[in-house]
């Protein structure tokens, strides 16, 4: 999606190995969040960030850490991966001065498997 | 937890029919976002309600909220085939809250 991308795309990893997933963006947003879909809970919260070096926990942060020492960038990492981890991630961005009318534009996604 | 639950979970219809996905919340909101996600892509923003609105249009869009419910439907008018796909309703407590999702709804539209 335009202005967000997210890398790697797709990642295989072995259990208890850390695993570093990057957002970053081009739209100079306030706002970046992370997601985890997996099939029958929709898409959860991971953590979110406010500004550079203001993070928050998700519904789902254990297991997880963020940091954002840029405004474009944010790193998704999996301290020590787990098979529960196994997902796709997703990164999203808002615009706090236009927000909420035009939502969230989310990146394409990280498929993440560990095995 | 989940906010919004999606119904039905998914729906099949013929093209140029209606399809209405409905979503249900527990917590009082501050605005109601509807996104489609196709398969394998990231979501994309539809169409946003406020807590004070009653419906919204947006092309073959029609949203109507029901605070008295916490209901809110997404109609989607003479329906395509490239319609297919998941719709996820999402909600906010308050302004620069980070949204919540529902499970979403699969539709599918046969040509």
């Amino acid at each position: 999606d335009a202005g967000i991308t997210q890398s790697p795309r797709h990642k295989v990893t072995e259990t208890g190995t850390p695993v570093t997933l990057r957002c970053h963006q081009t739209e100079n947003h306030r706002y970046m969040y992370w997601y985890r879909q997996d099939p029958g809970h929709g898409l959860r919260l991971i953590h979110y960030s406010y500004g550079v070096k203001d993070t928050d926990k998700g519904e789902v942060s254990d297991g997880y850490s963020v940091s954002r020492s840029k405004t474009e960038d944010f790193l998704l990492t999996l301290e020590s991966a787990t098979s529960s981890q196994t997902s796709v991630y997703f990164c999203a961005i808002s615009d706090e001065t236009r927000q909420p009318d035009y939502g969230y534009t989310f990146g394409s996604g990280t498929r993440l498997t560990v095995v | 937890s989940q906010q919004g639950e999606e119904d039905p979970q998914a729906l099949s219809i013929q093209e140029g029919e209606n399809a209405t996905m409905n979503c249900s919340y527990k917590t009082s909101i501050n605005n109601l976002q509807w996104y489609r996600q196709n398969s394998g892509r990231g979501l994309v923003h539809l169409i946003l309600i406020r807590s004070n609105e009653r419906e919204k249009h947006s092309g073959r869009l029609r949203v109507t909220l029901d605070t008295s419910k916490k209901s809110s439907s997404l109609l989607i008018t003479a329906s395509r085939a490239a319609d297919t796909a998941s719709y996820f309703c999402a909600t906010d407590s308050s302004g620069n809250t980070p949204l919540v999702f529902g499970k979403g709804t699969r539709l599918s539209v046969i040509a």
